[in-house]
């Protein structure tokens, strides 16, 4: 079955660092990856798309890598704030479907 | 510009009893709407979507179900709630493009709690 894996384990960054968030997935073949960012009792905030024949995909402070050799994306964040701090969600998606992971918790310590 | 509401945003109800929860969207026509359930360290579970009014696709078999009254309302309901049915709902919308490749809308959820 199809499966996705974001570290279950919380991510502590000092300020000012990159922080790097991992997505990889298994049995599935998107053709599209989604980033959001969720907060706590909030409905997630969407962030980025990046299709599967783009390699990297850039907004701000943020970038996004796909690499469907590897099944795995990773966001970055640069330059990070305490601000920053949340909940970040990956979510695989065709053309019928779309498939979420289950996180990971983002620290941002000042 | 676009806005969702969702309400309520907290909601403590006795297993048996009937639930309804109510999303509608602003500023956009004919979108897509979704009903999600996120139970706490999982990853969001797809309950309804819609295309259009009195369309309803349903994933998940449940006790749950969702109706499209208009073409920016989106209701869940249920006639006998169980206790598994407790977790955070979120309402959320998009445009018409296919299921899995427009971005999402999401409201700001409901924390149901059944006793």
């Amino acid at each position: 079955s199809q499966k996705i894996e974001q570290n279950s384990e919380a991510l502590n960054i000092q300020e000012g660092k990159t922080a790097t968030l991992t997505c990889n997935y298994t049995n599935y073949s998107p053709a599209y990856l989604q980033w959001y960012r969720q907060d706590p009792g909030r409905g997630p905030v969407f962030l980025l798309l990046i299709r599967e024949n783009e390699k990297e995909k850039r907004k701000e402070r943020l970038k996004v890598t796909f690499d469907t050799t590897l099944k795995q994306s990773l966001f970055h964040i640069t330059a990070s704030q305490p601000a920053d701090s949340a909940t970040y969600l990956c979510a695989l998606g065709s053309n019928y479907q779309l498939i979420w992971g289950a996180g990971t918790k983002l620290i941002i310590k000042p | 510009s676009q806005t969702i509401h969702q309400w309520p945003a907290t909601l403590v109800q006795p297993v048996g009893s009937p639930l309804s929860l109510e999303c509608t969207v602003e500023g956009t026509s004919n979108p897509n709407l979704y009903w999600y359930r996120q139970a706490a360290g999982r990853g969001l579970q797809l309950l309804f979507y819609s295309v259009g009014i009195g369309q309803i696709s349903s994933e998940v078999p449940q006790n749950l179900s969702a109706s499209r009254p208009q073409d920016r309302q989106f209701i869940l309901s249920s006639k006998k709630l169980l206790l598994s049915d407790s977790g955070f709902y979120l309402c959320a919308w998009s445009g018409t493009g296919r299921v899995g490749n427009e971005k999402l809308f999401f409201g700001s959820g409901t924390q149901l709690s059944v006793l």
